[in-house]
Parts: structure tokens; sequence; C-alpha cells
């Protein structure tokens, strides 16, 4: 089975421009989530989507915005580039999100897109 | 607030060594979950092992060996005998009971480079 994808690999944009990266998750799994890893950082939150329903949302400015669609893929765009939003955007997919039945699904993580802004 | 410590940026070792990579969390919740992920050079996070606060049973998996201490709040990672293959950045992270979603929060990382 395929696992998360994630497209494009990499992506150059100069500051001010707008960006959108994508994802398909796992068959079978209905929940996204997005994270930025800044080098030499752990990755950090950005979003979740379950159901096309937004079910969390980190720390990040309103520049940052994502949906989900029927077949579960989702988008994630970035408005008014800033040099700081250059970054690994990772995509993870889990069978669901929350901790349903005391179980805590395992997210499962793309390759990354990289983003520099220039 | 919730916050997890890796506070081992980085360890050199040499093939066949023993590593113990530390993990220390801070949470308010009497339930929660805690993972490890390997981030090898190509960049995709790798899960490795999940971990509910109400089980504190070590794990063995082949080399790999978890210690989860609630009266240390720690949850560390040994990696026996280790291999080139080994070399990685690893993250420890924390995912909350009381979330509609399941956030995780990350480390730093500890980047493990295990030479020949």
């Amino acid at each position: 089975d395929a696992g998360v994808t994630q497209s494009p690999t990499h992506l150059i944009k100069t500051r001010g421009q707008h960006v959108t990266l994508r994802c398909s998750p796992i068959s079978g799994h209905k929940s996204v989530s997005w994270y930025q890893q800044v080098l030499g950082q752990g990755p950090q939150f950005i979003f979740q989507y379950y159901e096309k329903e937004e079910r969390g949302r980190g720390n990040f400015p309103d520049r940052f915005s994502a949906r989900q669609f029927p077949n579960y893929s989702s988008e994630l765009n970035v408005n008014a580039l800033l040099l700081g939003d250059s970054a690994l955007y990772l995509c993870a997919s889990s069978f669901r999100p929350g901790l349903a039945g005391g179980m805590a699904y395992e997210q499962y993580f793309g390759p990354g897109t990289r983003l520099t802004v220039t | 607030a919730q916050k997890v410590t890796q506070a081992q940026t980085e360890i050199s070792v040499v093939e066949k060594e023993d590593v113990t990579l530390d993990c220390v969390y801070e949470t308010r919740d009497t339930t929660y979950y805690l993972f490890w992920y390997k981030q090898p050079p190509s960049g995709e996070l790798v899960f490795l092992i999940r971990r509910n606060s109400f089980d504190e049973q070590n794990e063995i998996s082949g080399r790999y060996s978890w210690n989860f201490q609630k009266s240390t709040s720690s949850f560390n990672f040994t990696i026996t005998a280790s291999q080139v293959v080994d070399s990685a950045v690893y993250f420890c992270a924390l995912s909350e009971a009381d979330q509609a979603g399941t956030a995780l929060i990350f480390g730093k990382g500890t980047t493990l480079s295990v030479s020949s």
C-alpha cells in the first residue's frame, strides 16, 4: 500500500507570494495533520483535519490555512510568504484523530515538502 | 503547559555500542501518549513506538527498548549494539487526551551518529 504522499517535493518562492502544498493520506485514513519543521527543530503542529472539518489548530498566523477534500486529501495554503516560512512541511495521516477508546491513533508522516522563501 | 525536552542535542558512538536517548516530558493530564519517531536524512518521520500513560511496562523490539517512568516523567529510548543505519535524528513526542485532535508536541530531537 502507498504511504502518505506530498507534492511538490521542493519549492522555491519569493517573499510575498502564495504557496499551496498538497497531501494524500494513506488509503483508509480519514485524518490529515500538517506540521512545520524549521531546520534544527522538531516539527510544530499547524492543523488537523478530519472528515473535512478542522479539528485542531496550532499557534500559526492567519496566513496559514488548509482544507480537506471528500477523498481525504488536503491542501495547506500560505499567503504573503516570509523568509521565516522556509521549512520542511510535513503531512501526517491517521485513521482518525482523537483518543477514542483509549487508543491514540498513530500519525504516519509523508516525505515532506521543502519550501525555500527568498 | 505540555512540553517535551530532549537534552542531548547530538550523540556520537561507534558501531556495536549501546546508546540511550533521553526524553523528559511535562503535562497536566493524567491520560497522555508518548511517541518516538526516527527521521533519517531523507526527511520522512518514521513511527517507532506509542506508549500510553497507564502502561509503564518497558518494551523491547529487536535492538530497540524503551523505559517509561512516570515518577520522573521520562520516556528513554535505548539502541543496543548500534549500527550505522541507526544514524538519524530521533524525536520524542507527547499527545494529550483532552484534545479533540491529536496534535503531537515534539522535542527538538537528538542527532545520533554511528560510525563504523
